[in-house]
């Protein structure tokens, strides 16, 4: 079936650094991708998203990018801080309604 | 409140137990959804509302699962004959209108079936 994915299960980051997670996907239908972060104890909320006829898209601290060629999404913070220690998930959007997520990248930022 | 509410926060059952998960949406949303996740894993999807009606039954994992939503606010997950493997956080949504790509979690139900 569809089905969204991740690459890396674990990212290990300096603080200060730049950050970027990977999300492979199989629906080309997809309307539109979105990027959720989930701190321990609680639930995933909203940070970013990208409409499927984009390629990228910037918000604060953060960057979409998105490659319909090889089904591939990606997300970059700037200058990770230590509140940006997280799982992240890749979601799809499709028909409209459903929201489909993928398995997760955890983040951890070295002070 | 301003935010998705569940209760109850935390429960414990013993197997073969009927148990009701409760949400309540951010008022005014008429997209609710109800995701499961195990620990140290993503997000499986159950059973999506629109208004009280659900488009969407097919993240249900078998018959003992259902749901309702009622007044196009309160939803309530039930899972009948508990299994141990139904152990889990069942995570509630909910969002403003049909398409809305930011949906609003609460802290979730975690469930342990001993």
């Amino acid at each position: 079936g569809e089905s969204v994915g991740l690459h890396l299960p674990t990212l290990s980051v300096q603080e200060g650094d730049n950050s970027i997670i990977n999300c492979a996907y199989s629906n080309s239908a997809s309307d539109y991708f979105i990027w959720y972060k989930q701190e321990s104890g609680k639930g995933p909320q909203f940070i970013i998203d990208i409409r499927s006829n984009m390629d990228k898209r910037q918000g604060q601290r953060v960057t979409v990018l998105l490659n319909k060629t090889v089904k591939h999404l990606s997300l970059q913070i700037a200058a990770t801080q230590p509140g940006d220690s997280a799982v992240y998930f890749c979601a799809e959007n499709t028909a409209g309604n459903k929201l489909t997520f993928g398995g997760g990248t955890r983040v951890l930022v070295k002070p | 409140g301003a935010g998705v509410s569940q209760s109850p926060s935390n429960k414990v059952t013993e197997k073969g137990k009927d148990v009701e998960l409760r949400c309540d949406p951010i008022s005014g949303h008429t997209a609710l959804y109800w995701y499961r996740q195990r620990l140290g894993q993503g997000l499986e999807f159950l059973i999506y509302f629109q208004g009280n009606s659900a488009p969407d039954k097919s993240g249900l994992p078998s018959d003992r699962f259902s749901a309702e939503r009622t007044g196009e606010s309160v939803s309530t997950l039930t899972i009948q004959r508990t299994q141990q493997e139904d152990s889990a956080v069942y995570l509630c949504a909910s969002s403003l209108e049909r398409g809305a790509t930011e949906a609003f979690f609460g802290q979730g139900t975690r469930l342990t079936v001993v």
